[in-house]
C-alpha cells in the first residue's frame, strides 16, 4: 500500500529565510512525486513533480524539491520565503508501475506560516 | 496548464434536500475524475474514482447511494449528495486526469465546493 508522511503539521519561518517542508513516501517500484499548495477555501494548485531524471526539481513560485531515493524523501524547499507563501502544502505520490491506479496518495498536509 | 472548473463554489441547503456539484475539464478530455472530501485543516479523503462511461469506484466506507457520481462525458462529472444532512457539510474537491497530464498522472484540481447543510 502507498503512504505519504508529512511529519510537521505546522512550519513557521521568518520572511526572507529559507523554508523546508518535509515529506517521506512509501510506494512500490519507482515513485511519481508531487507537491500541491492550497489556499483557504480553494482547490489544490500544482507546484512541481518528480518523474525521473535530475533529483532536484524546480517548480512554480521559486519552489524546488529534492528527491532522495535512499531516504525515500521529497522535501519542498525555497531559498527565501515570502509572506504570500503562507498556505497549506500537500505532498502526494503514486507508483510508476504500469497498470497501476492513477489516484494519488496525499500526505496529511503542512500549514506553512511565513512571519513578516 | 489544464483547467478544471467546479460549480458551485458555495452551496447552502436544507436538511433532506439533494445537491449536485459539477466538475468540468475545460481544455482537455478527462478520462478519469476523482472526488475528494476535505475536513477543516485536514488532508483530502478520496471518495470515489470515476471513468467516463462506467460506474464509479467508491472507496471503503463511502455510501454510493448517498454520494451519486456520474461521468457521462469526457469533460463532465457530477457528484450528487442525496438527502443531505448536517454531517455531510464539508469541502468537496474534484480532480481530473487525462491526456493533459500525460502518463505521469498529474492531476488537475477544481477550486472546490463548500457545502453547508442546515
Amino acid at each position: 500500500a502507498q503512504s505519504v508522511a508529512q511529519p510537521e503539521d505546522q512550519v513557521n519561518v521568518a520572511e526572507g529565510n529559507p523554508l523546508t517542508v518535509k515529506c517521506t513516501y512509501s510506494v512500490s517500484g519507482n515513485p511519481y512525486l508531487f507537491w500541491y499548495v492550497q489556499y483557504p477555501n480553494r482547490g489544490l494548485q500544482f507546484l512541481l513533480k518528480y518523474i525521473t531524471g535530475d533529483n532536484l526539481v524546480k517548480g512554480s513560485y521559486g519552489f524546488e524539491a529534492e528527491f532522495n531515493k535512499s531516504q525515500t524523501s521529497f522535501h519542498l524547499k525555497k531559498p527565501s520565503a515570502l509572506v504570500s507563501d503562507s498556505a497549506l502544502y500537500f505532498c502526494a505520490a503514486r507508483t510508476s508501475e504500469a497498470g497501476s491506479a492513477r489516484q494519488l496518495t496525499f500526505g496529511s498536509g503542512t500549514q506553512l506560516t511565513v512571519l513578516p | 496548464g489544464a483547467v478544471v472548473s467546479q460549480h458551485p463554489s458555495w452551496v447552502i441547503c436544507k436538511s433532506g434536500t439533494s445537491v449536485k456539484i459539477e466538475c468540468r475539464s475545460l481544455d482537455f478530455q478527462a478520462t478519469t475524475m476523482f472526488w475528494y472530501r476535505q475536513f477543516p485543516k485536514q488532508s483530502l479523503m478520496l471518495m470515489a474514482t470515476s471513468n467516463e462511461g462506467s460506474k464509479a469506484t467508491y472507496e471503503q466506507g463511502v455510501e454510493k447511494d448517498k454520494f451519486l457520481i456520474n461521468h457521462a462525458s469526457l469533460t463532465l462529472s457530477t457528484l450528487t449528495v442525496t438527502s443531505a444532512h448536517p454531517e455531510d457539510s464539508s469541502f468537496y474537491i474534484c480532480s481530473a486526469s487525462g491526456l493533459a497530464g500525460g502518463s505521469t498522472g498529474e492531476l488537475f484540481f477544481g477550486e472546490g465546493s463548500r457545502l453547508t447543510v442546515l
